[in-house]
Protein backbone atom coordinates (compact mmCIF):
# COMPACT_ATOMS: atom_id res chain seq x y z
CA UNK A 1 0.00 0.00 0.00
CA UNK A 2 1.58 3.33 -0.56
CA UNK A 3 1.90 5.67 2.09
CA UNK A 4 0.73 9.52 2.12
CA UNK A 5 3.10 11.44 -0.38
CA UNK A 6 4.24 15.03 0.00
CA UNK A 7 5.78 17.31 -2.42
CA UNK A 8 8.04 19.42 -2.14
CA UNK A 9 10.50 18.13 0.24
CA UNK A 10 12.16 21.25 0.82
CA UNK A 11 11.38 24.58 0.01
CA UNK A 12 12.92 27.96 0.87
CA UNK A 13 11.12 31.26 0.08
CA UNK A 14 11.55 35.30 1.06
CA UNK A 15 9.00 36.54 3.42
CA UNK A 16 5.84 38.06 1.57
CA UNK A 17 6.29 35.84 -1.36
CA UNK A 18 3.89 32.96 -1.78
CA UNK A 19 4.33 28.77 -1.83
CA UNK A 20 1.81 25.89 -2.14
CA UNK A 21 2.13 22.53 -1.02
CA UNK A 22 0.48 18.99 -2.17
CA UNK A 23 -0.82 15.87 -1.03
CA UNK A 24 -1.81 12.75 -1.88
CA UNK A 25 -3.65 10.93 0.87
CA UNK A 26 -3.56 7.13 1.01
CA UNK A 27 -5.86 6.07 -1.94
CA UNK A 28 -9.48 5.47 -0.27
CA UNK A 29 -8.76 7.42 3.04
CA UNK A 30 -11.73 9.70 3.31
CA UNK A 31 -10.43 11.94 5.72
CA UNK A 32 -7.52 14.78 4.99
CA UNK A 33 -5.08 16.61 7.51
CA UNK A 34 -2.63 19.27 7.38
CA UNK A 35 -1.06 19.58 10.04
CA UNK A 36 2.16 22.26 10.69
CA UNK A 37 5.04 21.23 12.76
CA UNK A 38 7.13 24.51 13.89
CA UNK A 39 10.87 22.46 15.51
CA UNK A 40 10.72 21.23 19.19
CA UNK A 41 7.06 21.04 19.18
CA UNK A 42 4.54 18.54 18.03
CA UNK A 43 2.03 18.87 14.93
CA UNK A 44 -0.92 21.42 15.80
CA UNK A 45 -4.00 21.05 13.36
CA UNK A 46 -4.40 23.16 10.53
CA UNK A 47 -7.43 21.60 8.62
CA UNK A 48 -8.89 18.91 8.09
CA UNK A 49 -11.13 17.46 5.31
CA UNK A 50 -13.59 14.88 5.36
CA UNK A 51 -13.46 13.69 1.86
CA UNK A 52 -13.69 17.22 0.17
CA UNK A 53 -15.60 19.57 2.97
CA UNK A 54 -14.04 21.05 5.68
CA UNK A 55 -14.33 19.35 9.16
CA UNK A 56 -11.81 22.06 11.35
CA UNK A 57 -10.45 24.83 9.78
CA UNK A 58 -10.31 27.08 12.98
CA UNK A 59 -6.98 27.18 13.55
CA UNK A 60 -6.07 27.92 9.90
CA UNK A 61 -4.86 31.54 9.74
CA UNK A 62 -7.24 32.24 7.02
CA UNK A 63 -5.74 36.09 6.36
CA UNK A 64 -2.59 33.86 4.66
CA UNK A 65 -3.34 29.90 4.31
CA UNK A 66 -5.48 28.34 2.21
CA UNK A 67 -6.66 24.61 1.69
CA UNK A 68 -8.59 22.72 -0.94
CA UNK A 69 -9.13 19.33 -1.43
CA UNK A 70 -10.50 18.63 -5.02
CA UNK A 71 -12.63 15.87 -6.01
CA UNK A 72 -11.79 14.41 -2.23
CA UNK A 73 -8.67 13.03 -3.23
CA UNK A 74 -5.40 15.43 -3.59
CA UNK A 75 -5.22 18.46 -1.41
CA UNK A 76 -3.12 21.73 -1.86
CA UNK A 77 -2.23 24.04 1.08
CA UNK A 78 -1.11 27.64 0.49
CA UNK A 79 0.07 30.50 2.40
CA UNK A 80 0.26 33.87 0.50
CA UNK A 81 1.96 36.20 1.77
CA UNK A 82 4.49 33.95 4.22
CA UNK A 83 5.65 35.57 7.24
CA UNK A 84 9.25 34.28 8.95
CA UNK A 85 7.02 32.57 12.03
CA UNK A 86 5.83 30.11 9.21
CA UNK A 87 8.98 28.06 8.76
CA UNK A 88 8.06 24.49 9.97
CA UNK A 89 7.44 21.53 8.32
CA UNK A 90 4.02 21.08 6.87
CA UNK A 91 2.50 17.42 7.30
CA UNK A 92 -0.43 15.75 5.42
CA UNK A 93 -2.04 12.96 7.31
CA UNK A 94 -4.45 10.57 6.28
CA UNK A 95 -7.33 8.54 7.77
CA UNK A 96 -9.83 5.75 6.98
CA UNK A 97 -12.13 6.56 9.48
CA UNK A 98 -13.23 9.42 11.84
CA UNK A 99 -12.52 9.70 15.24
CA UNK A 100 -8.91 10.58 14.37
CA UNK A 101 -8.53 7.02 14.71
CA UNK A 102 -4.52 5.89 13.09
CA UNK A 103 -3.52 9.06 11.43
CA UNK A 104 -1.44 7.92 8.39
CA UNK A 105 1.78 10.87 7.71
CA UNK A 106 3.65 11.74 4.97
CA UNK A 107 7.52 13.00 5.60
CA UNK A 108 6.41 16.93 5.37
CA UNK A 109 7.48 19.75 3.80
CA UNK A 110 9.93 21.60 5.66
CA UNK A 111 9.16 25.09 4.74
CA UNK A 112 12.31 27.67 5.56
CA UNK A 113 11.31 31.58 5.40
CA UNK A 114 13.78 33.76 4.89
CA UNK B 1 -9.47 22.12 27.63
CA UNK B 2 -7.97 20.75 24.62
CA UNK B 3 -4.75 20.74 26.00
CA UNK B 4 -2.58 17.73 26.32
CA UNK B 5 0.93 18.01 28.98
CA UNK B 6 3.94 15.82 28.43
CA UNK B 7 6.93 15.42 29.68
CA UNK B 8 9.61 15.07 30.25
CA UNK B 9 11.25 17.27 27.44
CA UNK B 10 14.07 15.06 26.94
CA UNK B 11 15.33 11.75 28.01
CA UNK B 12 18.38 9.43 27.97
CA UNK B 13 18.26 5.74 28.72
CA UNK B 14 20.72 3.10 28.83
CA UNK B 15 20.63 0.11 25.69
CA UNK B 16 18.28 -2.24 27.84
CA UNK B 17 17.17 0.47 30.73
CA UNK B 18 13.30 1.33 30.62
CA UNK B 19 11.98 4.95 29.16
CA UNK B 20 9.09 5.74 30.98
CA UNK B 21 7.25 9.20 29.15
CA UNK B 22 4.17 11.07 31.29
CA UNK B 23 1.26 12.67 29.87
CA UNK B 24 -1.53 14.28 31.03
CA UNK B 25 -5.06 15.94 29.62
CA UNK B 26 -7.96 18.08 30.98
CA UNK B 27 -10.57 17.03 29.02
CA UNK B 28 -12.81 13.93 30.22
CA UNK B 29 -14.53 13.81 26.60
CA UNK B 30 -11.01 12.88 25.01
CA UNK B 31 -11.84 9.36 24.06
CA UNK B 32 -8.82 7.53 22.42
CA UNK B 33 -5.37 7.97 23.31
CA UNK B 34 -2.54 7.10 20.83
CA UNK B 35 1.09 7.39 21.14
CA UNK B 36 3.35 8.51 17.78
CA UNK B 37 7.01 7.82 16.76
CA UNK B 38 8.67 10.23 14.96
CA UNK B 39 12.62 9.75 13.44
CA UNK B 40 14.50 12.95 12.13
CA UNK B 41 12.67 13.76 8.56
CA UNK B 42 10.20 11.90 8.47
CA UNK B 43 6.41 11.72 9.37
CA UNK B 44 4.95 10.90 12.91
CA UNK B 45 4.16 6.77 13.07
CA UNK B 46 0.87 5.03 15.24
CA UNK B 47 2.91 3.31 17.66
CA UNK B 48 0.39 2.56 19.87
CA UNK B 49 -2.91 3.51 21.17
CA UNK B 50 -5.25 2.87 23.98
CA UNK B 51 -9.00 3.73 25.39
CA UNK B 52 -9.97 5.02 28.36
CA UNK B 53 -12.19 1.87 29.15
CA UNK B 54 -8.98 -0.02 29.70
CA UNK B 55 -6.02 0.74 32.26
CA UNK B 56 -3.28 -1.09 30.41
CA UNK B 57 -2.14 -2.06 26.93
CA UNK B 58 0.78 -3.74 25.91
CA UNK B 59 2.60 -4.34 22.31
CA UNK B 60 5.85 -6.00 22.29
CA UNK B 61 8.56 -3.80 24.48
CA UNK B 62 5.90 -0.61 24.35
CA UNK B 63 3.23 -0.31 27.12
CA UNK B 64 0.60 2.28 27.53
CA UNK B 65 -0.82 2.65 31.26
CA UNK B 66 -3.69 5.13 31.63
CA UNK B 67 -5.57 6.23 34.67
CA UNK B 68 -8.65 7.68 34.46
CA UNK B 69 -8.86 9.11 37.36
CA UNK B 70 -5.84 11.06 37.22
CA UNK B 71 -5.81 12.00 33.60
CA UNK B 72 -2.51 10.79 33.07
CA UNK B 73 -1.21 7.98 30.71
CA UNK B 74 1.98 6.78 29.93
CA UNK B 75 4.52 4.84 27.80
CA UNK B 76 6.91 2.41 28.86
CA UNK B 77 9.48 0.91 26.71
CA UNK B 78 11.05 -2.05 28.11
CA UNK B 79 14.37 -3.34 26.94
CA UNK B 80 15.14 0.20 25.01
CA UNK B 81 17.56 0.14 21.94
CA UNK B 82 19.44 2.40 19.99
CA UNK B 83 16.72 2.21 17.52
CA UNK B 84 14.18 3.39 19.71
CA UNK B 85 15.97 6.83 19.29
CA UNK B 86 13.01 9.09 18.40
CA UNK B 87 10.80 11.54 19.05
CA UNK B 88 7.83 10.40 20.87
CA UNK B 89 4.08 12.09 20.97
CA UNK B 90 1.56 11.58 23.20
CA UNK B 91 -1.60 12.48 21.43
CA UNK B 92 -5.80 12.64 22.53
CA UNK B 93 -8.80 12.68 20.53
CA UNK B 94 -11.97 14.70 20.96
CA UNK B 95 -14.86 12.41 19.48
CA UNK B 96 -17.16 15.38 19.14
CA UNK B 97 -14.35 17.53 17.07
CA UNK B 98 -12.89 14.41 15.44
CA UNK B 99 -10.12 16.27 16.08
CA UNK B 100 -6.62 15.12 17.46
CA UNK B 101 -4.88 16.88 19.94
CA UNK B 102 -0.99 16.20 20.03
CA UNK B 103 1.74 16.71 23.19
CA UNK B 104 4.75 18.65 22.63
CA UNK B 105 7.34 14.97 22.42
CA UNK B 106 9.78 13.34 24.19
CA UNK B 107 13.16 13.59 22.20
CA UNK B 108 14.45 10.03 23.50
CA UNK B 109 17.85 8.89 22.98
CA UNK B 110 18.99 5.26 23.89
CA UNK B 111 22.93 5.08 24.42
CA UNK B 112 25.01 2.12 23.73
Amino acid sequence: EAGVAQSPRYKIIEKRQSVAFWCNPISGHATLYWYQQILGQGPKLLIQFQNNGVVDDSQLPKDRFSAERLKGVDSTLKIQPAKLEDSAVYLCASSSRQGGEKLFFGSGTQLSVL
Amino acid sequence: QQQVKQSPQSLIVQKGGISIINCAYENTAFDYFPWYQQFPGKGPALLIAIRPDVSEKKEGRFTISFNKSAKQFSLHIMDSQPGDSATYFCAANHPSYDKVIFGPGTSLSVIP
